[in-house]
């Protein structure tokens, strides 16, 4: 069985750091891309970051970039998600997600259950 | 960025009624659409991927049609579990990934 498990959301201050980590198992981590998403509250979808399988490919949305950092360790089947100068607005629940590729397609076929990440004073 | 609208963004509807979401790409995204249900407190979880085929495990009352720039997600008779927020996501343009604003489905 696929499992994605976050981690590592809270409370930070603006212009804090935080370090999110997904713990995947059930599936062949380091033959896919993953993804975060995040969710404001009350509010949609919005893709963050992607990486591919041998992290030879990396990309972010542009309101994070520069400040996020997407990282994964497929030895120990683990994503991560580095966040510096965070902002009020980066406030929301982040989900990892497995991308899946396939010809004319590309979707994420998988999520994590989300963590919180709170940025307030 | 391409652009994705969905329509209506919420709706009330009764267990047994067929309903039909949709939306709309900016420009052209081949069939290069995929359709997410959120049940409350809940991760989204795929439903339809290339604009019409049905992930593994999702019941047969869910269908996807449509190609280009517009798209529908149809469920033919509404079961109690059906009730939540639906997402399209466009990833013709990927990475650069979008969804819509999302459609509230509501027990009328």
């Amino acid at each position: 069985e696929v499992q994605l498990v976050e981690s590592g959301g809270g409370l930070v201050k603006p212009g804090g750091s935080l370090r999110l980590s997904c713990a995947a198992s059930g599936f062949t981590f380091s033959s896919y891309s993953m993804n975060w998403v995040r969710q404001a509250p009350g509010q949609g979808l919005e893709w963050v970051s992607s990486i591919s399988s041998s992290s030879s490919h990396i990309f972010y949305a542009d309101s994070v970039k520069g400040r996020f950092t997407i990282s994964r360790d497929n030895a120990k089947n683990s994503l991560y998600l580095q966040m510096n100068s965070l902002r009020a607005e980066d406030t929301a629940v982040y989900y990892c997600a497995r991308g899946r590729d396939r010809f004319n397609s590309y979707y994420f076929d998988y999520w994590g259950q989300g963590t919180l990440v709170t940025v307030s004073s | 960025d391409i652009q994705m609208t969905q329509s209506p963004s919420s709706l009330s509807a009764s267990v047994g009624d067929r309903v039909t979401i949709t939306c709309r790409a900016s420009q052209s995204i081949s069939s290069y659409l995929n359709w997410y249900q959120q049940r409350p407190g809940k991760a989204p979880e795929l439903l339809i991927y290339s604009a019409s085929t049905l992930h593994s495990g999702v019941p047969s009352r869910f269908s996807g049609s449509g190609s280009g720039t517009d798209f529908t997600l149809t469920i033919s008779s509404l079961r109690p579990e059906d009730f939540a927020v639906y997402y399209c996501q466009q990833t013709y343009s990927s990475p650069s990934i979008t969804f819509g604003q999302g459609t509230q489905l509501d027990i009328k």
